[in-house]
C-alpha cells in the first residue's frame, strides 16, 4: 500500500489565490513527520514545511500552513496569496520512527501551475 | 549558511561505464541519504549512511555501491550503467533527532547514452 498519497497530479491557480494540495498518510508508528517540499523545473528539492506526529498545532511558515487532520491521516499542504514563482512540482514526504536515521518516503507529487 | 554539495552537477556516460557520485553533507550533519528520481518519478531512497555505517538500504540495484568517509562525505559508485539508470541523483543531509528536516543537493543528473 502507497505510504503517501497525493490525489491531485496537477493543480491550476491564478495570482494571489490561495490553493490546497492534498496529502494522505498511511502509518501504524506513534512517532512520525511529514514534510513538503518543493522541485521547480530546475531540478532541486527545496524543503517547505514540517509537522511533527505530536504536535499539536500546526504548522506555518510564510505563505505555506500545513492542514493536519490526524484522525483523517491528512497533511495539507495551503499555499496562500500564490505567487508566480510557486509553479513547481510539490512533494508530500514522511519519515516513520522521526527521531531516528529513517529515510523520507514521498508521495507521486502534485505539478502547480500559477497564472497571471 | 553552507548546504548539501553534490558533484558533479551533470553527468552523460554510456551504457557498461561505471560513474561515481560525491556527495559533501552539511557539516555536522550525522546522516546522509541517497535518492534516485526518474523522469516524472518521485525520489526513490536508495540508501543511507549514519556517523559512517550504513543505515538503511532501499531499492539500490546490485550494480551500485556506497560508502561514507571519514570526512563524512559519500560516493555512490554505479557500474555496469543502463540506460534505465538515466536519473536525477539527490544526496540529503541532516542531523538525527525529532523536528529535524532532510536537506537535499542540487542532485546530480545522468544521463546514459
Amino acid at each position: 500500500a502507497q505510504k503517501i498519497t497525493q490525489t491531485q497530479p496537477g493543480m491550476f491557480v491564478q495570482e494571489k489565490e490561495a490553493v490546497t494540495l492534498d496529502c494522505t498518510y498511511d502509518t501504524s508508528d506513534q512517532s512520525y513527520g511529514l514534510f513538503w517540499y518543493k522541485q521547480p523545473s530546475s531540478g532541486e528539492m527545496i524543503f517547505l514545511i514540517y509537522q511533527g506526529s505530536y504536535d499539536e498545532q500546526n504548522a506555518t511558515e510564510g505563505r505555506y500552513s500545513l492542514n493536519f487532520q490526524k484522525a483523517r491521516k491528512s497533511a495539507n499542504l495551503v499555499i496562500s496569496a500564490s505567487q508566480l514563482g510557486d509553479s513547481a512540482m510539490y512533494f508530500c514526504a514522511m519519515r516513520e520512527a522521526d527521531s531516528g536515521y529513517s529515510t523520507l518516503t514521498f508521495g507521486k507529487g502534485t505539478m502547480l501551475l500559477v497564472s497571471p | 549558511a553552507a548546504g548539501v554539495i553534490q558533484s558533479p552537477r551533470h553527468l552523460i556516460k554510456e551504457k557498461r561505464e561505471t560513474a561515481t557520485l560525491k556527495c559533501y553533507p552539511i557539516p555536522r550533519h550525522d546522516t546522509v541519504y541517497w535518492y534516485q528520481q526518474g523522469p516524472g518519478q518521485d525520489p526513490q531512497f536508495l540508501i543511507s549512511f549514519y556517523e559512517k555505517m550504513q543505515s538503511d538500504k532501499g531499492s539500490i540495484p546490485d550494480r551500485f555501491s556506497a560508502q561514507q568517509f571519514s570526512d563524512y562525505h559519500s560516493e555512490l559508485n554505479m557500474s555496469s550503467l543502463e540506460l534505465g539508470d538515466s536519473a536525477l541523483y539527490f544526496c540529503a543531509s541532516r542531523v538525527v533527532g525529532p523536528n529535524t528536516e532532510a536537506f537535499f543537493g542540487q542532485g546530480t543528473r545522468l544521463t546514459v547514452v
